[in-house]
């Protein structure tokens, strides 16, 4: 069974600091690391994905990974209010039986305080 | 495009009756899977399909569930003799073969 951990939440920043969110995995032979965003009620949205070891930034979110410590992070920079979300962090199994299915965490929640 | 749509968005039901889903992904995606959500959970994965082909299905999808894909197209999630632990958000995403998956809106079910 393929294990994704999240840091437990909620998670709570004041406007324009970086919140951080870490995230690990169990499958060492994983390949594909993906960040969602989402609202309550509502479906997951794509916000990253990563494949390479080191950083990506796409505006103010900057995805980390570390095969080696098999360690997924985000950080978004300047947070907003609008930021306020749970973020689910996804593995894809690229191998074997289960290839091509996403395995989540339980999501952190993240509160942006005015 | 019009992104992954999903009907119905909310379904009420009592116990015991079946329920259909249906979701209609990305018109060029040819893989469609099937994931369940659940309060304070992140996404669980019950099936997929590559083309009308149902590759894979999760030992969470009991045989009161069954979905098809029949033309390649649109899928639907069928649910019989509903029992309460089967309301949960049921989310369909699609993707290219090698391409990110998109989720649908779900369609929210609440058995009473």
């Amino acid at each position: 069974q393929k294990e994704v951990e999240q840091n437990s939440g909620p998670l709570s920043v004041p406007e324009g600091a970086i919140a951080s969110l870490n995230c690990t995995y169990s499958d060492r032979g994983s390949q594909s690391f993906f960040w969602y965003r989402q609202y309550s009620g509502k479906s997951p949205e794509l916000i990253m994905s990563i494949y390479s070891n080191g950083d990506k930034e796409d505006g103010r979110f900057t995805a980390q990974l570390n095969k080696a410590s098999q360690y997924v992070s985000l950080l978004i920079r300047d947070s907003q209010p609008s930021d306020s979300a749970t973020y689910l962090c996804a593995v894809k199994a690229d191998r074997g039986s289960t290839l091509g299915r996403l395995y989540f965490g339980r999501g952190t929640q993240l509160t942006v305080w005015p | 495009d019009t992104g992954v749509s999903q009907n119905p968005r909310h379904k009420i039901t009592k116990r015991g009756q079946n329920v259909t889903f249906r979701c209609d992904p990305i018109s060029e995606h040819n893989r469609l899977y099937w994931y369940r959500q659940t309060l304070g959970q992140g996404p669980e994965f019950l099936t997929y399909f590559q083309n009308e082909a149902q590759l894979e299905k999760s030992r969470l999808l009991s045989d009161r569930f069954s979905a098809e894909r029949p033309k390649g197209s649109f899928s639907t999630l069928e649910i019989q003799r509903t029992e309460q632990g089967d309301s949960a958000m049921y989310l369909c995403a699609s993707s290219s073969p090698v391409d990110t998956q998109y989720f649908g809106p779900g369609t929210r079910l609440t058995v009473l």
